[in-house]
C-alpha cells in the first residue's frame, strides 16, 4: 500500500527553527509537495521537490532524499502566523497526489 | 499564481436537501479538477477526479449517486451533495491543475457544509 508518515503535532518557540519530517512509501515517485493549511482554510503551496537536495525559499526550505523516501520542511525565524498544519504530498506513478495526514505546528511566544 | 474560486464558503442545509458547490478556475483552463473531503484533524481525502466533458472517476467508497460531479466546461466543475445527512457535514475542497505536466495543485477556498 501507499503510505506517508508525518508527526501528528509539533511545538516550537517564536524565532526558533523547526524541522518537519515526512517519510513515504509509494508506488513510484514523481515529486513531493509541501502545503501549509490554516484551520478552516484550503492548503496553500509551499514547495515542490523532485530531485535530491535542498530547496530554499525565504524562511522555508525543503529537502528530499529519494533513496531514503524522506523529505523535510525547515522553517526558520518562526512567527506566530506559522502556526498551521503542514501537509506532505507525493505524486505517485499514476501522477496522483498521495497526502499525508499533516503535522500541526504550534508556535509559542 | 493561478486562482481557483470555490463557492459557497459556508452552507447550512436541512437533512434531505441537496447542496451544490461550484469550483471555477479563474485564469486558466483546468482539464482536470479534484474534489476532496476533509474531516477535522485529518488529511485531505480524494473523493473524485473530474475531467471536462466526461464522467468523473470516483474513489473507492465514494457514492457517485450521492456526490454528483459535473465538469461542464474547462473552467467549472460542480459537486452536488444529494439528500444530505448530518454525516455529510465536512469541509469540501476542490483543486485544479493546468494539465501541463506536474504542477502544484491550485485549491479553492473550501466549503464548510453543515447539515442539520
Amino acid at each position: 500500500g501507499q503510505n506517508i508518515d508525518q508527526p501528528t503535532e509539533m511545538t516550537a518557540t517564536e524565532g526558533a527553527i523547526v524541522q518537519i519530517n515526512c517519510t513515504y512509501q509509494t508506488s513510484g515517485f514523481n515529486g513531493l509537495f509541501w502545503y501549509q493549511q490554516h484551520a478552516g482554510e484550503a492548503p496553500t503551496f509551499l514547495s515542490y521537490n523532485v530531485l535530491d537536495g535542498l530547496e530554499e525559499k525565504g524562511r522555508f526550505s525543503s529537502f528530499l532524499s529519494r533513496s531514503k523516501g524522506y523529505s523535510y520542511l525547515l522553517l526558520k525565524e518562526l512567527q506566530m502566523k506559522d502556526s498551521a498544519s503542514y501537509l506532505c504530498a507525493v505524486v505517485d506513478s499514476n501522477y496522483q497526489l498521495i497526502w499525508g495526514a499533516g503535522t500541526k505546528l504550534i508556535i509559542k511566544p | 499564481g493561478a486562482v481557483v474560486s470555490q463557492h459557497p464558503s459556508r452552507v447550512i442545509c436541512k437533512s434531505g436537501t441537496s447542496v451544490k458547490i461550484e469550483c471555477r478556475s479563474l485564469d486558466f483552463q483546468a482539464t482536470t479538477m479534484f474534489w476532496y473531503r476533509q474531516f477535522p484533524k485529518q488529511s485531505l481525502m480524494l473523493m473524485a477526479t473530474s475531467n471536462e466533458g466526461s464522467k468523473a472517476t470516483y474513489e473507492q467508497g465514494v457514492e457517485k449517486d450521492k456526490f454528483l460531479i459535473n465538469h461542464a466546461s474547462l473552467t467549472l466543475s460542480t459537486l452536488t451533495v444529494t439528500s444530505a445527512h448530518p454525516e455529510d457535514s465536512s469541509f469540501y475542497i476542490c483543486s485544479a491543475d493546468r494539465g501541463q505536466g506536474i504542477t502544484e495543485a491550485f485549491f479553492g477556498q473550501g466549503t464548510r457544509l453543515t447539515v442539520v
